[in-house]
């Protein structure tokens, strides 16, 4: 099983702040995934690095993937209510999929 | 849209039942998986199933079984459910080839046994 931390756990910031949070791993992975899922949802997928060091943009958020491909974060600018969730990270390495514990974001109003 | 559909979003059963859980997916995928999530544990892999008639271990297979007898179906038995299987439970699909990698996922059904 790889190790794999998200950080922080739990996250609660006024709308209108910008928030970053992270998934580390000792391992190399091919690819790497941040889910979003709300609650009483099942998870939906936001995006999908595959570069070492390749950033994406989804509007507000903007991911990066670490250049060793260990790593990745999720920056959010001017957070909205509508952000609250769990952000999952699910890297990938051959066949095996991997998930993080999540980091659980509330943005208050 | 691609669609994942749990047939319950709230199960409770008594210890020593035979539960099913039911997973169809409209998309045509050959990849169907199943997880429980439980807080701090994250998602786990419990089993997985590349084609009609085949499944896969998971990471945490005791206590489980599944059948896939048809590509859009993906079932997940629990033989005789425990207190400890209380959790929520998570179906997910995706295609085969360079796209497997994506997972689409049902609502999940929150099952609590008592």
């Amino acid at each position: 099983t790889q190790l794999l931390e998200q950080s922080p756990q739990f996250l609660s910031i006024q709308e209108g702040e910008n928030l970053t949070v992270y998934c580390n791993s000792s391992s190399v992975f091919s690819s790497l995934q941040w889910y979003r899922q709300e609650p009483g949802e099942g998870p939906v997928l936001l995006v999908t690095v595959v570069t070492g060091g390749e950033v994406k943009k989804l509007k507000r958020l903007t991911f990066q993937f670490g250049d060793a491909r260990k790593d990745s974060s999720l920056h959010i600018t001017a957070a909205q209510p509508g952000d609250t969730g769990l952000y999952l990270c699910a890297p990938r390495t051959g066949n095996q999929f991997y998930f993080g514990t999540g980091t659980s974001l509330t943005v208050i109003p | 849209d691609v669609k994942v559909t749990q047939s319950s979003r709230y199960l409770v059963k008594r210890t020593g039942e035979k539960v099913f859980l039911e997973c169809v997916q409209d998309m045509d995928h050959e990849n169907m998986f199943w997880y429980r999530q439980d807080p701090g544990l994250g998602l786990r892999l419990i089993y997985f199933s590349y084609d009609v008639k085949m499944k896969e271990k998971g990471d945490i297979p005791e206590g489980y079984s599944v059948s896939r007898e048809k590509k859009e179906r993906f079932s997940l038995i629990l033989e005789s459910a425990s207190t400890n299987q209380t959790s929520m439970y998570l179906c997910a699909s995706s295609p085969a080839g360079t796209g497997r990698h994506i997972q689409y996922f049902g609502a999940g059904t929150r099952l609590s046994v008592l």
